[in-house]
């Protein structure tokens, strides 16, 4: 079975700072792709990012990035220069190609701060 | 192009009762997912369509039922409400193609059963 962990319930950062979030995952297979998502109070799921496990090279989108360490299961997003609207709860998630399941981990509450 | 829709967004019922909920993917997707968040189990999946065949199912009682349509609209149904199904359903739709998994979600319904 496929388990996502995020080891942070919670951050808070100050306006315009970089902030890393963790997540990481235990899989067996060998092609899956790896999301976050991120939630604001008003509980629609926006995608992030998202990462196909078969390329090396890390996926960026503007002020987001990942950091994806397939052998350590490990997949990380950074947020840059952070803004207010970006206080969210982040769910990281996993998804076996084919599946159409995704697997979350419990989320992180990220508050940016003015 | 228009986003996954869900009716209706917010419910109040009574235990015992039973509950109907709707969504329409994005044009073009063939694949509905739905899912479960609380506070204390987080997101888990329920079951997935695609092309008005259940493809994937969850960990979930047998009184969580769903369906396709032949335009890929979705409802799910739960009978006999007990006051633990209170909830956020969200419903995501996807391209589900080979190399396209990602899925995009509504807005949710929230479930209150008193």
């Amino acid at each position: 079975a496929q388990t996502v962990t995020q080891s942070q319930p919670e951050m808070s950062v100050q306006e315009a700072e970089t902030v890393t979030l963790s997540c990481t995952y235990d899989t067996s297979e060998n092609n899956y792709y790896l999301f976050w998502y991120k939630q604001p109070p008003s509980r629609q799921m926006i995608l992030v990012i998202r990462q196909e496990a078969y390329k090396q090279q890390n996926a960026t989108e503007n002020r987001f990035s990942v950091n994806f360490q397939k052998a350590a299961k490990s997949f990380s997003l950074k947020i840059s220069d952070s803004q207010l609207g970006d206080t969210a709860m982040y769910f990281c998630a996993f998804l076996i190609q084919g599946a159409q399941k995704l697997v979350f981990g419990q989320g992180t509450r990220l508050t940016i701060n003015p | 192009k228009a986003g996954v829709t869900q009716t209706p967004r917010y419910l109040i019922k009574t235990r015992g009762q039973q509950v109907t909920l709707s969504c329409s993917p994005i044009s073009g997707h063939r694949s509905v997912s739905w899912y479960q968040q609380t506070p204390g189990q987080g997101l888990q999946f329920l079951f997935e369509y695609f092309s008005e065949t259940q493809r994937n199912k969850g960990n979930f009682p047998g009184r969580f039922s769903g369906r396709q349509f032949s335009n890929s609209r979705s409802e799910m149904n739960v009978s006999t409400l007990e006051l633990g199904d209170s909830a956020l359903y969200l419903c995501a739709s996807s391209l589900a193609s080979v190399r396209e998994d990602t899925q995009y979600f509504g807005p949710g319904t929230r479930l209150t059963v008193l």
